[in-house]
Parts: structure tokens; C-alpha cells; sequence
């Protein structure tokens, strides 16, 4: 299996556009989990998805991160519009059954807002 | 929320010592997993350990979930062990928490 797939691997733009980052989970899994690692926080949870439902989206910081999971093969973190304290790597995970069962992490997307 | 308290912070040894992390958690919890950060920033899932003992290698882990924490042993470590390892637990209120991280360094 190729594992937890993101895209990009590295994303810089400018304050106020709109990024988009992209998560393929492993196949079979049907958990999938957004978090966001900086200095200051450490990782945080963002969003958990199970069967494509959204399920706890506490974590999401405000209305301009939203997140889909439109189908069991991808899922999308997005920013609109993006500030600079949004810079951070965002990591995308997957696991069988529900529940925080055991999580497989992607390679992250390390993202600059400039 | 629960705590999740991770020691010690930092952690420098030399090659072919042992060590033990420990993990140290405010609540009860459902499950537990380590995972280790390595120097280019990638995750790796080291074990999913809601309780007990479970080895792999030169590491292995303990949970005590009565007692509240776990630990990482790793032994005749390795350059390549080098990194960050976190713990991360979700607690019964179905809320998912990492830790703080042990930085580890291992020199040759």
C-alpha cells in the first residue's frame, strides 16, 4: 500500500488567497483525520471524518478553514482566505473502524503564507 | 481537557544506550498510541497501546492505564532513532490528544 498520500508537499502564497490541500487515505480505511503542527501549539486535531461524515470538527480554528471528504479516496483542507498565522505543516491520517483507532500519517503539507 | 505530559523534554544519548519515555496523562483513556517524528518531519506509527506491554525491535511499550501513563523503551539505540516521539491518547469524552514530545538525539 502506498500509505496516506498528501499533496502538495510544500504550498507558499500570499495573505488572502485561497489554498487547498489534498489528502488520499490509505485504501480500506474509512477514518480520516486533518491536524496542523506548529511551534507555539504542537499538533492539533482539526477535523475527523468517518464514512465521509464529518464527525468533530472542534479543532477547526474559524470560518475560513473549511474541510470535505466527498468521497472514501479524497479528502480537502481549505483556506480562504489565508493569513500568516495559518503557516504551519498540516498532516492528513487514516485509520480502519471508528473511533481514533490506530492512525497512519501522511508525509504533511508544509504550508508558508507570506 | 486532559493533559498529556510527555518526559523528559529533551533527551541526548550516546549510540548503544538505553532509554525509557515516559507518558504521563490527567484522564482515563480509550486508547494510546507513540509515534515518532523523524528529523524530516514525517510521523511513524511506533505502537497502539490502549494497555499492556507490546514490543517491536529494540522498542517496546508499556501501558498502565490505571495508573495513568506509558512507556517507551529503546534499546542499543541508534542514530537513526533520533527525533521527536510523541504520545497520544483519546479520552473518554472521545477527544484526541498529543503531547508534548521527547526530543531524542542519539550521537554516534
Amino acid at each position: 500500500d502506498a500509505g496516506v498520500i498528501q499533496s502538495p508537499r510544500h504550498e507558499v502564497t500570499e495573505m488572502g488567497q485561497e489554498v487547498t490541500l489534498r489528502c488520499k487515505p490509505i485504501s480500506g480505511h474509512n477514518s480520516l483525520f486533518w491536524y496542523r503542527q506548529t511551534m507555539m501549539r504542537g499538533l492539533e486535531l482539526l477535523i475527523y471524518f468517518n464514512n465521509n461524515v464529518p464527525i468533530d470538527d472542534s479543532g477547526m480554528p474559524e470560518d475560513r478553514f473549511s474541510a470535505k471528504m466527498p468521497n472514501a479516496s479524497f479528502s480537502t483542507l481549505k483556506i480562504q482566505p489565508s493569513e500568516p498565522r495559518d503557516s504551519a505543516v498540516y498532516f492528513c491520517a487514516s485509520s480502519s473502524g471508528t473511533n481514533y483507532n490506530e492512525q497512519f500519517f501522511g508525509p504533511g503539507t508544509r504550508l508558508t503564507v507570506l | 481537557g486532559i493533559q498529556v505530559e510527555q518526559s523528559p523534554p529533551d533527551l541526548i544519548l550516546q549510540e548503544g544506550a538505553n532509554s525509557t519515555l515516559r507518558c504521563n496523562f490527567s484522564d482515563s483513556v480509550n486508547n494510546l498510541q507513540w509515534f515518532h517524528q523523524n528529523p524530516w518531519g514525517q510521523l511513524i506509527n511506533l505502537f497502539y497501546i490502549p494497555s499492556g506491554t507490546k514490543q517491536n525491535g529494540r522498542l517496546s511499550a508499556t501501558t498502565v492505564a490505571t495508573e495513568r501513563y506509558s512507556l517507551l523503551y529503546i534499546s542499543s539505540s541508534q542514530t537513526t532513532d533520533s527525533g521527536v516521539y510523541f504520545c497520544a491518547v483519546l479520552n473518554t469524552g472521545n477527544q484526541f490528544y498529543f503531547g508534548t514530545g521527547t526530543s531524542l538525539t542519539v550521537i554516534p
